[in-house]
Formats: C-alpha cells, sequence, structure tokens
C-alpha cells in the first residue's frame, strides 16, 4: 500500500525564518508527486508537480525538490500569507492520490 | 469562475437522514474525483469518474454511498442514513487527460452529522 509520511507535523516560524518541510513516501512506480497548499475550510489549492528523482520546481517563495524516496519544499524567506498546510500527494496509477497528513506552517511577523 | 465548484458549501443534517452534494468540474476536465478528508488528515480517495463512467471505488466507500456523473459533466455524491462518522470535508477534484496529472480542488462541502 502506498504510503506517504510528512514532517514535521507543524511549523512555526518568524518572518523571514527559512525552512524545509519534508515528504518521504513508500511507492511502487510513482507517476507525480504533488503539492499543495490548503487554507482553513478551503479545498486544496495545487502548487507543483514532480515526476522525476532530481526534478526541481518554483514559485515565488516555494521551491520543491524530489529524490527517489522524498521531496522538500522548501519556503525562502517566508512572509505570513505563507501560512497554511501544505500538502503532499503521490500518484502512482493514473487517477488516484494518496495525501500525507499534512504540515501545518505559521509564520509570524 | 471557472474553476470547481460545489454545492452546499455546508450541510448539517439528523443521523439517519440523506444528503446529496453537488460538484461541477472545470469545464473541458473529462476525469472527476471525489474525496474526504476528516480534521488533521489529509484528503482520502473514494470514487472517480472518467466522463460518465465511475471506474474506481474506494473500499471507504460503503454501500450507503453513491456516485454519479450522468451526462459526463456534474456529479452528485449521496450519503444515505447519514452516521456521526460520515462528519467531514467532501472534496471534488477535476482533470484532463491531456497534459499533466494536476488535479484542482474544489472548495469542499463540510457535512456535520448531528
Amino acid at each position: 500500500e502506498d504510503q506517504v509520511t510528512q514532517s514535521p507535523e507543524a511549523l512555526r516560524l518568524q518572518e523571514g525564518e527559512s525552512s524545509s518541510l519534508n515528504c518521504s513516501y513508500t511507492v511502487s512506480g510513482l507517476r507525480g508527486l504533488f503539492w499543495y497548499r490548503q487554507d482553513p475550510g478551503k479545498g486544496p489549492e495545487f502548487l507543483f508537480t514532480l515526476y522525476s528523482a532530481g526534478e526541481e520546481k518554483e514559485k515565488e517563495r516555494l521551491k520543491a525538490t524530489l529524490t527517489k524516496k522524498e521531496s522538500f519544499l522548501h519556503i525562502t524567506a517566508p512572509k505570513p500569507e505563507d501560512s497554511a498546510t501544505y500538502l503532499c500527494a503521490v500518484q502512482v496509477r493514473d487517477y488516484k492520490l494518496s495525501f500525507g497528513a499534512g504540515t501545518t506552517v505559521t509564520v509570524r511577523a | 469562475d471557472t474553476g470547481v465548484s460545489q454545492d452546499p458549501r455546508h450541510k448539517i443534517t439528523k443521523r439517519g437522514q440523506n444528503v446529496t452534494f453537488r460538484c461541477d468540474p472545470i469545464s473541458e476536465h473529462n476525469r472527476l474525483y471525489w474525496y474526504r478528508q476528516t480534521l488533521g488528515q489529509g484528503p482520502e480517495f473514494l470514487t472517480y469518474f472518467q466522463n460518465e463512467a465511475q471506474l474506481e471505488k474506494s473500499r471507504l466507500l460503503s454501500d450507503r454511498f453513491s456516485a454519479e456523473r450522468p451526462k459526463g459533466s456534474f456529479s452528485t455524491l449521496e450519503i444515505q442514513r447519514t452516521e456521526q462518522g460520515d462528519s467531514a470535508m467532501y472534496l471534488c477534484a477535476s482533470s484532463t487527460t491531456s497534459g499533466g496529472n494536476e488535479q484542482f480542488f474544489g472548495p469542499g462541502t463540510r457535512l456535520t452529522v448531528l
């Protein structure tokens, strides 16, 4: 069974304090690894898809990287508006996403 | 707004009642997914449609749950004889068969069963 584990569960940062979130996975035949952002009471918002080890993608203060067993989401110089839960998901077959439990990031001004 | 829409956004019901939720996907998307999310957890896959065909159902989808996508456009998820354990956020997502595999989510329907 596909397993996705995210760490830490919660992360409290000072504005400008860079950090990284981890997503480790155990799957057979990864088709893609996805990162989403979720604000309280809302649906997940798509951020990135990574398809192969060594791939990197960036969007504003966020950078996602992928190895054969894990992915990292780096937050550079975060701002309070970056506060959210960040979800990692893997896709093995052509449809279903298997999600981790998420990392809740709080950025204090 | 051309994103995924869901209705209602919130539903409070009493145990034993039936409820139905609607999802309207992004217009050119032929794949539609339902997920359920409980507090502190990531979304869990329930079922998936390609056009009007329901191609996969999770074991989480008991016989009290039924989903339809009659014309390959909007979809409905019905829960019969609701139980308190059904309280959750029900999320709908859509994607295309061309391009990347990105799934785009709607705002969700928050169900509370009293």
